[in-house]
């Protein structure tokens, strides 16, 4: 199985910073990665998915990069709503797994 | 709206069955594959299997082939998924998810509510 790594595990932030968050796969996945995002209590979100992708209505602040095994999110001014788990996921290959989630606070 | 229900969640023990439903509406059913998705109380997102758009394809996690068995009515809008012999660790919110596209590169693109399933004595 190809393993997620995501880091940080948690990160704290004010409204307005920018912030990124890595994925790392354990084999090439080309730009077979997807983010979701899950609020407290609410099912998961697809926020970007062919690694730099925007579905119609998540905000331009959030974008995605990367190929291969390496991958970013970055949220380029946090609002109070961003304060969420963030996860990574590839569809490369079943199963599909996910990264253990990146928690986002507010600092 | 694209709309994904499940329901069929409870509390049950060891060893026992439990048989989930995903009722979906506002998209043509037939024509997406979908999966189920798990998340134990305060972890992460599990992947736990799939089921092509036909239904003729499926896919287990390793820890629930064998136990789980995924399947599909498009007459009826409706994903299943049975499980048996239930363990303690079994015990998660499960989702549904539909399948989007972009080329070959496949996504998430809506999640159900979830159902919760309690495996406890």
């Amino acid at each position: 199985d190809i393993q997620m790594t995501q880091s940080p595990s948690s990160l704290s932030a004010s409204v307005g910073d920018r912030v990124t968050i890595t994925c790392r796969a354990s084999q090439n996945i080309d730009i077979y990665l997807n983010w979701y995002q899950q609020r407290p209590g609410r099912a998961p979100k697809l926020l970007i998915y062919a690694a730099s992708s925007l579905p119609s209505g998540v905000p331009s602040r959030f974008s995605g990069s990367g190929s291969g095994t390496d991958f970013t999110l970055t949220v380029s001014s946090l609002q109070p709503e961003d304060f969420a788990t963030y996860y990574c996921q590839q569809s490369y290959i079943t199963p599909y797994t996910f990264g253990q989630g990146t928690r986002l606070e507010i600092k | 709206q694209v709309q994904l229900v499940e329901s069929g969640g409870g509390v049950v023990q060891p060893g026992r069955s439990l048989r989930l439903s995903c009722v979906a509406s506002g998209f043509t059913f037939s024509g997406h594959a979908i999966h189920w998705v798990r998340q134990a109380p305060g972890k992460g997102l599990e992947w736990v299997a799939l089921i092509s758009s036909t239904g003729s394809n499926k896919y287990y996690a390793a820890p629930v082939k064998g136990r789980f068995t995924i399947s599909r009515d498009n007459s009826q809008n409706t994903l299943y998924l049975q499980m048996n012999s239930l363990r303690e660790d079994d015990t998660a919110m499960y989702y549904c998810a539909r399948v989007g596209w972009f080329g070959p590169r496949k996504f998430f693109d809506s999640w159900g509510q979830g159902t919760l399933v309690t495996v406890s004595s």
